[in-house]
């Protein structure tokens, strides 16, 4: 069965700590999403990544292909950034199919 | 703004109601979704269009009708729908392995 797993479930924190969002999978994936979704309803994707390590700002996402897990890091934590993080992993290789993880709720506090 | 435009932002109608959802994007890309995201659930995907033909429809009730006239529309037409119906439902086109999702719409179902 294809599964992705997220924890913490629910992660409150203070202003400038670093943040760290962990995701596991159980089968082979051709990729994996990282996306935000803000209390408003709207999902933005952060990054797709299918090996090694991107960065975007203060946003680093990390993949282990051969440990099936993905990390996503928040460095100098800021209000704004509060949000819930969800990973997605990609299978298939033609028709390319979600799987989605229940979610991270972040809250920074000022 | 991601590039793919739900309209309306948020709805509220009556269970004899019938209503209709849109959806638009201009990346190019081929494939299009809908998802549910009821209260504290992960995403449930709905449909999924391929070039404007569905190829994916996951046991979802008749009340839900889903038209792609072109691959850059999708619609979700709404009839005598249930309150548990109530949910925030997004639209997600792609290209490969990239997604890009919509801002939701929330509906209420009274």
């Amino acid at each position: 069965k294809n599964e992705v797993e997220q924890s913490p479930q629910n992660l409150t924190a203070q202003e400038g700590e670093f943040i760290t969002i962990n995701c596991s999978y159980s089968v082979g994936i051709s990729a994996l999403h990282w996306l935000q979704q803000h209390p408003g309803g709207g999902i933005v994707s952060l990054f797709m990544l299918s090996s090694g390590k991107k960065k975007h700002g203060r946003l680093i996402a990390t993949i282990n292909i051969q440990e099936k897990h993905s990390s996503l890091h928040i460095t100098a934590s800021h209000p704004r950034d509060s949000a819930v993080y969800i990973c997605a992993s990609v299978i298939g290789h033609s028709n390319y199919q979600l799987i989605w993880g229940a979610g991270t709720k972040l809250i920074i506090k000022p | 703004e991601t590039g793919v435009t739900q309209t309306p932002r948020h709805l509220v109608m009556g269970m004899t109601n019938k209503k209709s959802l849109k959806c638009e994007q201009h990346l190019g890309h081929n494939a299009m979704y809908w998802y549910k995201q009821s209260a504290k659930k992960p995403l449930e995907l709905m449909f999924v269009y391929n070039f404007k033909e569905q190829t994916e429809n996951n046991s979802v009730p008749s009340r839900f009708s889903p038209e792609c006239p072109n691959s850059s529309h999708l619609f979700l037409h709404l009839h005598t729908l249930q309150p548990e119906d109530s949910a925030l439902y997004l639209c997600a086109s792609s290209q490969g392995r990239g997604y890009t999702f919509g801002s939701g719409t929330r509906l209420t179902v009274v």
